[in-house]
């Protein structure tokens, strides 16, 4: 069981380039999310999803986009990528909504915009 | 807006307690406490339901007053291994939006 897995775990981009941060769960929830962290700051809602094929907009969109086709995957896309993108990406799986469940959340993606 | 957390910083003695705050403009149906170590990803704890006990984990507990629109963490007899960034979770009320609160700097002094 390996629970949520992201990948990369580091990355440097140039701005202007584009990328594709990877989400996948193996435990069958339902719900998956992505934020981001910044030094000493909390954790930003980016996007979220509420099931295959349902997302919706997190706190913090601009510049971000999501798709999930499948339930086991969430992955985030990143446009154009700006040095304020620059930050510590974390995907998170929870079983259902309405609180009841804690979530998960994968190791992390380090990204560096330079 | 999300929750906001007091202290924003604590520092202890190992055998001390704390406890932390966290408290909502919004209504709170359910919370959840993570505790995130520094270059790792938060890690869940526990959580409070609306009408429900007052839980554990090891020597933390936390409650949840639905009037005050509040929780509160306790840590007692605190430990090294309790340093690191406690946030509380919760749904926004009405949506799915899952946010986090500002966060609480923990540090345990041998």
């Amino acid at each position: 069981n390996a629970g949520v897995t992201q990948t990369p775990k580091f990355q440097v981009l140039k701005t202007g380039q584009s990328m594709t941060l990877q989400c996948a769960q193996d435990m069958n929830h339902e719900y998956m999310s992505w934020y981001r962290q910044d030094p000493g700051m909390g954790l930003r809602l980016i996007h979220y999803s509420v099931g295959a094929g349902i997302t919706d907009q997190g706190e913090v969109p601009n510049g971000y986009n999501v798709s999930r086709s499948t339930t086991e995957d969430f992955p985030l896309r990143l446009l154009s990528a700006a040095p304020s993108q620059t930050s510590v990406y974390f995907c998170a799986s929870s079983y259902s909504g309405q609180g009841y469940y804690g979530y998960t959340f994968g190791s992390g993606t380090r990204l560096t915009v330079v | 807006q999300q929750p906001v957390q007091s202290p924003q910083a604590v520092i202890l003695r190992e055998g001390e307690d704390a406890v932390i705050n966290c408290s909502s403009s919004k209504a709170l149906y359910s919370v959840h406490w993570y505790r995130q170590k520094h270059g790792e990803a938060p890690v869940f704890l526990m959580i409070l339901l609306k009408g429900g006990e007052q839980m554990r984990h090891e020597k933390i507990s936390a409650s949840f007053n639905e009037k005050k629109q509040q929780s509160s963490l306790y840590l007692t007899a605190s430990q090294l291994s309790y340093s690191g960034t406690y946030f509380c979770g919760t749904e926004n009320p009405g949506t799915y939006k899952y946010i986090f609160g500002t966060g609480t700097r923990l540090k345990v002094l041998a």
